[in-house]
């Protein structure tokens, strides 16, 4: 597709349950990103891939935050038993290249994950 | 490490003012800038960018020049709109592949 796919919109969870998001990237996009919005705007990188390779993860929690880019599948983002904490809006991005200074990074709309 | 620092907001500003948010950056090495933009409810929008030193970005009326001796990539536009109302964020990247880092953003609001 000619944008950057997230779903679903909004996600409401209580704490101690697991959190699924997708993101379908542009077609033809090799890379993929994931960034953490929190409160006060603020943008957190948490992992990227090179197709369905982990390209940088130096940003993604150690516990309970996974990941996958899969062959012909929406790549995905996974809280394992969330935390009110992790309430944020998470984005996805996709780009042909890894360097944002070379070609542009198309953001999706971004999922809203609630926590209660 | 890389950090981005932007002028706290929120900014309120009459329509056809002039408008300037500071941005100053600290880095390792020889980055590239950017201004990202994020209108109520979407995602991020590329604004502008420099790649080197002296080079002025510019897009829709927004422009900014990286400065290197101040180390700093103040956006400005002469006559805003109620359009423009947005959240605004200054950006860097490294040479090479490393991921975006932002600044906290700064919140502008056009009124007519």
């Amino acid at each position: 597709g000619e944008e950057v796919a997230q779903t679903p919109k909004h996600l409401v969870r209580g704490e101690g349950q697991k959190a699924k998001l997708y993101c379908a990237p542009i077609k033809g996009h090799s890379y993929v990103f994931w960034y953490q919005q929190v409160l006060k705007n603020e943008f957190k990188f948490l992992i990227s891939f090179q197709n369905e390779n982990v390209f940088d993860e130096t940003g993604m929690p150690k516990e309970r935050f996974s990941a996958k880019c899969l062959p012909n599948s929406p790549c995905s983002l996974e809280i394992q038993a969330t935390k009110l904490e992790d309430s944020a809006v998470y984005f996805c991005a996709s780009s042909q290249s890894a360097s944002a200074t070379n070609e542009k990074l198309f953001f999706g709309s971004g999922t809203q994950l609630s926590v209660l | 490490g890389n950090s981005v620092t932007q002028m706290e907001g929120p900014v309120t500003l009459s329509e056809e003012a002039f408008l300037t948010i500071n941005c100053t950056y600290t880095a390792t090495g020889y980055p590239s800038l950017f201004w990202y933009v994020q209108y109520p409810g979407e995602g991020l929008q590329l604004l502008l960018k420099a790649t080197k030193a002296d080079d002025k970005g510019s897009n829709k009326g927004f422009e900014a020049t990286y400065r290197k001796e101040t180390t700093s990539f103040h956006l400005e536009k002469g006559s805003v709109q109620v359009s423009d109302s947005a959240v605004y964020f200054c950006a860097l990247s490294d040479p090479g592949n490393t991921p975006l880092v932002f600044g906290k953003g700064t919140r502008l609001s056009v009124i007519a």
